[in-house]
Formats: C-alpha cells, sequence, structure tokens
C-alpha cells in the first residue's frame, strides 16, 4: 500500500516570499505523485502531477516539483507566492499500472500574510 | 458547463434521516469515486466504480450504498444518519486507461443534527 506525509499541517509566510511545502511518499512500487490545491468551501484543483519523464514538473501558476526518487520526496515550491494562494494544498500518490487509487496526505495550509 | 456535478452542495438533516448525494461526469471518464473529508481536511476514499462495477469498497458502514446507473453517474445513498457522519463528500472521477489523476466535484457538505 501507498502513503503519503505532510509533515507541516500549517505553513505561514509573508507575500513575494518564497515556500516549499513538504511531501514524503511510502511505496514499494512505483508511483505517480499529484498535488491538489483547494480553495476555501471548493473542491479539489489539480495543480500539478509526476507520471513519467522529467522528474521536475511546473505549474501554469508558478508552482513546481521535483520527483526525487532516492529521497521518495514530491515537494513543491513557488520562488514568489501571493496573498491568493491562500488555500490548502494536499500531497498525493498511485501506483503505477492500474488500480487509480489516489491516497492522500493530511494537507498543509498555505497562509500567505501581508 | 461543470465537469463533475454534485447535488446538493448542502444538506442539513436530522439524525436517523435517509438522504442521497448524486454525481454526475460529462468527461467522458468511465471510473468514478466518492471521498469523504473530515473536519481536520483529511480525505479518505469510501468507493470506486468502474464501468458501474464496483472495484473499491474501503472500510466503510453498510449504511452508505453507492449506485451507479451508467459510467456517467455515482451516487451515494446513506441510511440512518449519524453524528460522525458529518463530512464533505466528494465525487471524482478519472479515465482507467493513461491515468492522470482525478477531477473532483465541488463538495456537499453534510451536517447531521
Amino acid at each position: 500500500a501507498q502513503s503519503v506525509t505532510q509533515l507541516d499541517s500549517q505553513v505561514p509566510v509573508f507575500e513575494e516570499a518564497p515556500v516549499e511545502l513538504r511531501c514524503n511518499y511510502s511505496s514499494s512500487v512505483s508511483v505517480y505523485l499529484f498535488w491538489y490545491v483547494q480553495y476555501p468551501n471548493q473542491g479539489l484543483q489539480l495543480l500539478l502531477k509526476y507520471l513519467s519523464g522529467s522528474t521536475l514538473v511546473e505549474s501554469i501558476n508558478g508552482f513546481e516539483a521535483e520527483f526525487n526518487k532516492s529521497q521518495t520526496s514530491f515537494h513543491l515550491r513557488k520562488p514568489s507566492v501571493h496573498i491568493s494562494d491562500t488555500a490548502e494544498y494536499f500531497c498525493a500518490v498511485s501506483r503505477t499500472g492500474g488500480g487509480n487509487k489516489l491516497t492522500f496526505g493530511t494537507g498543509t495550509q498555505l497562509k500567505v500574510e501581508l | 458547463d461543470t465537469a463533475v456535478s454534485q447535488t446538493p452542495k448542502y444538506l442539513v438533516t436530522q439524525m436517523g434521516n435517509d438522504k442521497s448525494i448524486k454525481c454526475e461526469q460529462n468527461l467522458g471518464h468511465d471510473t468514478m469515486y466518492w471521498y469523504k473529508q473530515d473536519s481536520k481536511k483529511f480525505l479518505k476514499i469510501m468507493f470506486s466504480y468502474n464501468n458501474k462495477e464496483l472495484i473499491i469498497n474501503e472500510t466503510v458502514p453498510n449504511r452508505f450504498s453507492p449506485k451507479s446507473p451508467d459510467k456517467a453517474h455515482l451516487n451515494l445513498h446513506i441510511n440512518s444518519l449519524e453524528l460522525g457522519d458529518s463530512a464533505v463528500y466528494f465525487c471524482a472521477s478519472s479515465p482507467s486507461d493513461r491515468f492522470n489523476g482525478y477531477t473532483f466535484g465541488s463538495g456537499t457538505r453534510l451536517t447531521v443534527v
């Protein structure tokens, strides 16, 4: 079975500062990795994903994440955050090759302050 | 045009009642899911259907019964509602081949009083 650990439940950061949200996973098989964002009172939106190929993946709004197999990590980064980035961020994992079951981490609340 | 739509968005009901939540997707996906998000925002899968066939059934009380009349719809019926059922329920869908993540609905906030 796969599992995901998001060690930081809350990350406060000032606007225009860089941020890193940590995600580590555990799996005995190959995995796909995802970051989802949940704005207040909304559903989850896919932010970015790693399926194969380049280990560095980027979103359209400036976030990036790097798949590190040796460290079993998929940390999310943004060099300069905006107030509108305030949201809950979820890391998720599924095994490759079938099943398509996503296992989520416990989420990290990113709070951007002026 | 909403890709995955759930109704109702909010549901307040008394203990012991029976209620249903509906989900429809127009993405042509053949797999649909129900997730429960508790008050601490933890997301846990409940059920998954592929082409109307149940493929994932996690440890969920049998008061919860999913129904998939066709691959575009997955409804969730809950009998004898309890206080602990209060949560946000999310429907999602994905293609079974070339999996690239889920598309989620906007959620149904269920409050049992």
